[in-house]
Order: structure tokens, then sequence, then C-alpha cells
């Protein structure tokens, strides 16, 4: 199972672009690459995911290199409610092919006034 | 976006009592749902996949005989947590996949606490 590497923690001040940087080298073929963020004592939040071609939606951006081996993902206009951990998880394929997440430690973001 | 509801969001109880966990998916049928532990400052552990109508699979080291999942229908899976002890203490939290999301919904999580 491909596993993930992310900066334990970043600062970034409201108003600018948190572009948060995710590696994952080892990333097969069929492999998409999520992500999510947890604001304290909540569930996760679907953010964004893709597969080969960079993706935009409403929360995110999300940037994959042509090896595949790294991704960012960038949030554009960063705000105080932004402030979260920020899980790059590569989708694994489980027993019966569950497709089950495996979170890593992810990065805790916070956004500065 | 879809919603899985997680209930309670809050247990208290006292050692050696057991406690069910639920999980909802409100809006689609899910086919598959996934438990997580969380312990203060650490990341999601996953626990169990459960399947609608079949046996849960755990993941290694988690005890089947402790935590007790069904996944009675598509749109209810129920965690026990049997006997439970002080070190169950701990944020669960479930998430739903339905057929033909790509992407995983989450609960709103549960804090457990035994005393």
């Amino acid at each position: 199972d491909a596993k993930t590497t992310q900066p334990p923690s970043m600062d970034c001040a409201e108003g600018r672009a948190a572009n948060l940087p995710c590696n994952h080298s080892t990333i097969s073929g069929n492999e998409y690459v999520y992500w999510y963020r947890q604001i304290h004592s909540q569930g996760p939040q679907y953010i964004i995911h893709g597969l080969k071609n960079n993706e935009t939606n409403e929360m995110a951006s999300l940037i994959i290199t042509e090896d595949r081996k790294s991704s960012t993902l960038i949030l554009p206009h960063a705000t105080l409610r932004d402030t979260a951990v920020y899980y790059c998880i590569v989708r694994v394929v489980g027993v019966q092919g569950a497709q089950k997440l495996v979170f890593g430690q992810g990065t805790r973001l916070t956004i500065n006034p | 976006g879809a919603v899985v509801s997680q209930h309670p969001s809050r247990v208290i109880c006292k050692s050696g009592t057991s406690v069910k966990i639920e999980c909802r998916s409100l809006d689609f049928q899910a086919t598959t749902m996934f438990w997580y532990r969380q312990f203060p400052k650490q990341s999601l552990m996953l626990m169990a996949t459960s399947n609608e109508g079949s046996k849960a699979t755990y993941e290694q080291g988690v005890e089947k005989d402790k935590f007790l999942i069904n996944h009675a229908s598509l749109t209810l899976s129920t965690l026990t947590v049997t006997s439970a002890h002080p070190e169950d203490s701990s944020f669960y939290i479930c998430s739903a996949r339905g057929t033909t999301y790509e992407k995983l919904f989450f609960g709103s999580g549960t804090q457990l606490s035994v005393l």
C-alpha cells in the first residue's frame, strides 16, 4: 500500500494561498490521491481527490506531478476557518475490494490573522 | 454532499458496561462502512470494515469480540464496545461509501469516556 509523507505543521497568513505538499512516491497506477481535513473534535471532511490530472472544486485545487509521486493541495484564499489537520491519503484496496482509506499523521495547518 | 449521521456525539459510561454507537447514511445507500478510532493528538486508526449483510473485517490488533459491528441494512451500521474499560476511551468515527461514490463521507464522531 502506498504511504504518504506530509510536513507535520504549516502556517499561513489569512487571505493568502495555502500550499500543502504531500509525497507518495510508491503510489501505483490505479491509486487515487485524496485530501481530507479534520477540524478539532469533528469527523474528517472531504476536500478533493484525483488520479492523474489536476483537479479544482469550490474548496481547493489539487496539483499532481506528472510522475504522480507527489501532489499539492492549494487553498487559494485561506481563512481562519481553514485551520485544521489536513490529510493526504492514497486509496488502498483492502479485503473484498473495500477500498478503505488509511490515514497518516497529516499536516496541522494554522491560519494566522 | 452526502450526509452521514453518527449518534450519540458523546457518551460517558461506567467500566464494564457496553456502549452502542450508530452510524447512518441519510441520503444514500452505504454498501460499505468503516469504523475508526482516534486518540488525542493522533491520527485516525482504522478498526474495521463492514459490508451490508456480511461479517465485518477487522484490522490487525482489533478485538472482534470486544468491538462488535453490525451492518444490518444499507443505511445503518452499529459499533458496540462491550465491557468497556477506561483504555477504550477514545473518539470513534464512522464513514460510509455508496455504490457510486468514489469518496467516503464521515460522521461527526462519538467521544466515549469510560469511568
